[in-house]
Formats: structure tokens, C-alpha cells, sequence
């Protein structure tokens, strides 16, 4: 299976706990999304890296919260001293460049859903 | 307003009908259009990409109008296995996919 890989697939902590997240993006893919998703609602965008750099993130990325890329290939996704709003699904996604020929299509791992007690 | 709105549905439908759903978009240079679909607790797969001109496969048909600022998708011939959340996705820039704006999903239930 070549897609995007996540690990964990679900998650219990405690509150106050860190928990730390892996995603392994599509090979050829550059691009790297991290999502948040609650029940009924749609995606939320949290941080997005290009190769190795994080190029962008959202105001939902608390201080608690931080991702890494350190060699441009995988990703993690660290939260600190977690709360019962963390508890969520959360999504990785991966792309490759734009081309002429193609847009840049974002295909998702299985998530890993956070349950914070 | 909200950037993308689509009717939360659940719309529920026999088995062999047609149903069309519609998502609406605010920022009218919003560049390219996507319909994802999620299964209950499983990650959003990609249907199609919304063209310009429409484009078809297989029983899903997907169309853009520029000028009302919606797409939609036509599912025929509706099967049990179509079951789903079905999310409209823009991308308000070309070349960036930063920041997709989603919608909150249509919930489709094919009954037998």
C-alpha cells in the first residue's frame, strides 16, 4: 500500500498527557497537510510543509501544538499538555506539485482519533 | 456568509434514484473545486475535480457555474455502497492548496 500512513490509529490519553502523532506522506509528495476534524464538521486546516519547511500555520495551532518535518519525508504532530477539546480526529494529507497536467490533489491517511479523557 | 455552505442533508433515497446536491462558494476567484467523499470515521477520498466544462464519471457528474458560484454532483442509478458524507472542497488560489475550504458535508443514505 502506497498512500498516506498514519500511526496511531486511535489514541486514548489523559488529560494533561503529550501525545505525539506520525504521518508518512505518499513518496513522491512534497506537500504535507495536517487536519483536524470533529464529528459533524468538515476539515480544519492546522499546518502545511513543503519538503521540510512548515510554510504556514493556522491560529487553531495553539502554543500546545507543534509539527516537524525534519527530512522532508514524514511528519509529527506533538501535543502538549492535552485538553478534552483536543479530542478529535486528525488527519494528515499529502500532494505533489502542480503541473499543467495536474492539480494539486490532496490524498488523506486513515487519521488518528484522539480521545482525551 | 460562509465560504463554501452545502445542505447537510440527510437525504435519503431508494436504491436506482438520482440525487443531486449543490454547494454554494463565496469568494468568486476561487480557482479549483473538488468533491470529496467520507465514510463514517474514515478520512475524506476524493471523488472528482470540478471542471469548467463539467466532467463525468461513470453514474457521478460534477458541474461548475462561475456565474451562480455553486457546483454540483449527480450521483444516477444510486447504490447502497454510495452511503456516505459528501464534501465540497474549494481552493480559493491557483497553485495553493494551503488553505482547501471545506464545507461540512451532505449526508446521503441509499435505502434498499
Amino acid at each position: 500500500d502506497t498512500g498516506v500512513s498514519q500511526d496511531p490509529r486511535h489514541k486514548i490519553t489523559k488529560r494533561g498527557q503529550n501525545v505525539t502523532f506520525r504521518c508518512d506522506p505518499i513518496s513522491e509528495h512534497n506537500r504535507l497537510y495536517w487536519y483536524r476534524q470533529t464529528l459533524g464538521q468538515g476539515p480544519e486546516f492546522l499546518t502545511y510543509f513543503q519538503n521540510e519547511a512548515q510554510l504556514e500555520k493556522s491560529r487553531l495551532l495553539s502554543d500546545r501544538f507543534s509539527a516537524e518535518r525534519p527530512k522532508g519525508s514524514f511528519s509529527t504532530l506533538e501535543i502538549q499538555r492535552t485538553e478534552q477539546g483536543d479530542s478529535a480526529m486528525y488527519l494528515c494529507a499529502s500532494s505533489s506539485r502542480p503541473t499543467l497536467q495536474s492539480t494539486d490533489t490532496q490524498y488523506f491517511g486513515p487519521g488518528t482519533r484522539l480521545t482525551v479523557l | 456568509r460562509k465560504e463554501v455552505e452545502q445542505d447537510p442533508g440527510p437525504f435519503n433515497v431508494p436504491e436506482g434514484a438520482t440525487v443531486a446536491f449543490n454547494c454554494t462558494y463565496s469568494n468568486s476567484a476561487s480557482q479549483s473545486f473538488f468533491w470529496y467523499r467520507q465514510d463514517c470515521r474514515k478520512e475524506p477520498k476524493l471523488l472528482m475535480s470540478v471542471y469548467s466544462s463539467g466532467n463525468e464519471d461513470g453514474r457521478f457528474t460534477a458541474q461548475l457555474n462561475r456565474a451562480s458560484q455553486y457546483i454540483s454532483l449527480l450521483i444516477r442509478d444510486s447504490k447502497l455502497s454510495d452511503s456516505a458524507t459528501y464534501l465540497c472542497v474549494v481552493n480559493p488560489k491557483a497553485g495553493n492548496n494551503r488553505k482547501l475550504i471545506w464545507g461540512l458535508g451532505t449526508s446521503l443514505a441509499v435505502n434498499p
